[in-house]
């Protein structure tokens, strides 16, 4: 059973670019969360989806940024017009059960976001 | 509201040696914690897991932790580290939204 997949594992783009970052679930999990490493810093929660739906979307910046996770194909987080502030590693979590305190996570190996 | 605080950002042991990696939080509801390794470039992988009942609790590799509901507080131990324990780890609280602590850099020296 493969793990969490995100691709690329690098991304390098200039200022004003967009950035996409894609995740796919451990087969068989419905929920997918996308978390923000800033250097040196810890994880930092930014959304909550579940299929075609977003639970939970408190941690995401207000301009710039969306996520979706569409019926068929990976989760997508994406960054419209990047800053340097946005050079960070980006984490995508799954979890097999919906609204339970006993999901446990499984982390994917992350996107390291560069803005030149 | 929740958070969690690491109160060491490095910890160097000598191999062999025992480790404990400090964790505080603060919860308004109720408490699940968590401890993540992340080797360099690579992603979390969980180490343990509180969630309720015995309030020690063991997980992968040698580590165990304990919760202490007076001194909220769930401290990460392991009696005998080796080289390949050099990583960060990572304290975290919550359910689905999990907030985590600023992370710990354990350095294991020959």
């Amino acid at each position: 059973n493969a793990g969490v997949m995100q691709n690329p594992r690098h991304l390098v783009r200039r200022r004003g670019q967009e950035a996409r970052l894609r995740c796919s679930p451990m087969k068989g999990h419905s929920h997918v969360y996308w978390y923000r490493q800033l250097p040196e810093e810890g994880l930092k929660f930014m959304v909550y989806l579940q299929k075609e739906n977003i639970i939970d979307e408190s941690g995401m910046p207000k301009e710039r940024f969306s996520a979706e996770f569409p019926k068929e194909g990976p989760s997508i987080l994406r960054i419209q017009q990047v800053v340097r502030g946005d050079s960070a590693a980006y984490f995508c979590a799954s979890s097999p059960i919906p609204g339970l305190a006993l999901n446990e996570q499984f982390f994917g190996p992350g996107t390291r976001l560069t803005v030149l | 509201a929740q958070s969690v605080t690491q109160l060491d950002s490095q910890v160097p042991v000598f191999e062999e040696a025992p480790v404990e990696l400090r964790c505080n939080y603060s919860s308004s509801v109720s408490v699940y914690l968590f401890w993540y390794v992340q080797y360099p470039n690579q992603g979390l992988q969980l180490l343990l897991k509180y969630l309720s009942g015995s309030t020690l609790v063991k997980g992968i590799n040698g580590f165990e932790a304990e919760f202490n509901k007076s001194q909220t507080s769930f401290h990460l131990r392991k009696p005998s580290v080796h080289i390949s324990d050099t990583a960060e780890y990572f304290c975290a609280v919550g359910a689905q939204k999990l907030v985590f602590g600023q992370g710990t850099r354990l350095t294991i020296n020959p």
